[in-house]
């Protein structure tokens, strides 16, 4: 039981290039989010996912696609990356849409 | 629109001290709040969670308070041990929307021996 897993850890980008971050959970959950964190600014919603199939925006989700075609995967796609965009990303997962338990441990992305 | 703020954002103290970490809100109609932990270079892992209709609850030496008239959580913890050094997030979510949980900065603890 691996719980979120989060790849890749670390990633460097230049300005326009896109890339998806990649986050699965083993643990049956039907909510998934993603969250960029920022220094001073705590944790911020992009995206997230009450189940396959459905996703809403969060408070942040400008530059930002996400698609759940299962309830294990949640990828977050940046189309054409940006140097406000490079922060450090946290993918969760939790068994009740009111409750976030289970955090990935992040992927720190740099936008050069 | 909710705020949330913690203070302090960083606390230094040393091995045994019982401590309060303070959290705010600006919008008391709040679903539930949350406390997690954070260590360095990892994910957050949830501490407490206090219902909207809960005054407090209870994990080892860990004890979180909701006045949620006021706007306000803290969080204690009894005998501070090295091993709690961490930065500590709280997050509501509100009661209209409950799938979004609303941060604050954090406060960086570090216990000292």
């Amino acid at each position: 039981n691996a719980g979120v897993t989060q790849t890749p850890k670390f990633q460097v980008l230049k300005t326009g290039q896109s890339m998806t971050l990649q986050c699965a959970q083993d643990m049956n959950h039907e909510y998934m989010s993603w969250y960029r964190q920022d220094p001073g600014m705590g944790l911020r919603l992009i995206h997230y996912s009450v189940g396959a199939g459905i996703t809403d925006q969060g408070e942040v989700p400008n530059g930002y696609n996400v698609s759940r075609s299962t309830t294990e995967d949640f990828p977050l796609r940046l189309l054409s990356a940006a140097p406000s965009q490079t922060s450090v990303y946290f993918c969760a997962s939790s068994p009740d849409r009111g409750i976030i338990q289970y955090f990935g441990a992040g992927t720190r992305l740099s936008v050069l | 629109k909710q705020e949330v703020t913690q203070i302090p954002a960083a606390l230094s103290v040393p091995e045994g001290e019982n401590l309060v970490l303070n959290c705010s809100f600006t919008d008391s109609a709040i679903y539930n709040l949350q406390w997690f932990r954070q260590d360095p270079g990892k994910g957050l892992t949830s501490l407490l969670l206090i219902q909207s209709s809960q005054r407090e609850q209870t994990s080892g030496r860990l004890n979180a308070s909701l006045d949620k008239s006021s706007g306000r959580s803290t969080l204690y913890i009894a005998a501070s041990q090295p091993g709690d050094s961490a930065t500590y997030l709280c997050a509501v979510r509100h009661l209209r929307n409950t799938d979004k949980l609303i941060f604050g900065t954090g406060t960086r603890l570090q216990v000292f021996p």
